[in-house]
């Protein structure tokens, strides 16, 4: 079947320092790659994306490359802040499942200290 | 303003009682969807919609139950709200290039 895989958290992280989440995923066909992020009380919001292989997605200095050969699709940033502290969610999506519902990993809680 | 809203944000009611979610969206998304997120187990799909009319159960539409007469309105219904659908419910409508928008979420207590 379909899953993404996220690894566990929370991770803590001081300011400034290197960020990897890390998320693989099992699909049949060729999904879609999402991160998402959650603030506090708040809805999920579209971080970045990437629709096939070998494409990197960026936004507010986060990255992710959609590896097919690894189905993986880590999460970086060189220079965490304090503001980045929130859930992370990788997803994938596949038009054609389920009205191309995402699929969500079990999310990544991050804290930044400063 | 364009957007997705959810309402209410915060609702508390007790077992046995009927709750109704609302849901409305402004960009005449085809797509909606229903999640809801628990604690060990992520964002999990209740029923979607692939248009007015046109609704399907997702992994876990056990107690639930969904309507969409018009293109922007999507409501969940508990028709008898049991203590294990305290949770947080998402919607979501989903753009033509894959992604989905949520709205900020239902928070429901049922004791």
């Amino acid at each position: 079947g379909n899953s993404v895989t996220q690894m566990e958290g929370p991770v803590t992280l001081s300011e400034e320092a290197f960020l990897t989440i890390n998320c693989t995923y099992t699909a049949t066909g060729y999904p879609s790659l999402f991160w998402y992020v959650q603030y506090p009380g708040e809805g999920l919001q579209l971080l970045l994306k990437a629709t096939k292989a070998d494409d990197k997605g960026s936004n507010k200095g986060f990255e992710a490359t959609y590896r097919k050969e690894t189905t993986s699709f880590h999460l970086e940033k060189g220079s965490v802040q304090v503001s980045d502290s929130a859930v992370y969610f990788c997803a994938l999506g596949l038009i054609y499942n389920q009205g191309g519902k995402l699929i969500f990993g079990q999310g990544t809680e991050l804290s930044v200290k400063p | 303003d364009a957007g997705i809203t959810q309402s209410p944000r915060y609702k508390i009611t007790e077992t046995g009682r009927q709750v109704t979610l609302m849901c409305h969206q402004t960009w005449s998304h085809s797509y909606m969807f229903w999640y809801r997120q628990d604690l060990g187990h992520g964002l999990r799909l209740i029923y979607y919609s692939a248009a007015a009319d046109i609704t399907d159960k997702g992994e876990v539409p056990d107690g639930y139950v969904v309507s969409r007469s018009k293109t922007e309105n999507f409501p969940l219904t508990l028709e008898s709200a049991t203590r294990s659908q305290t949770s947080v419910y998402f919607c979501a409508s989903r753009a033509n290039t894959g992604e989905l928008f949520f709205g900020e979420g239902s928070r429901l207590t049922v004791l």
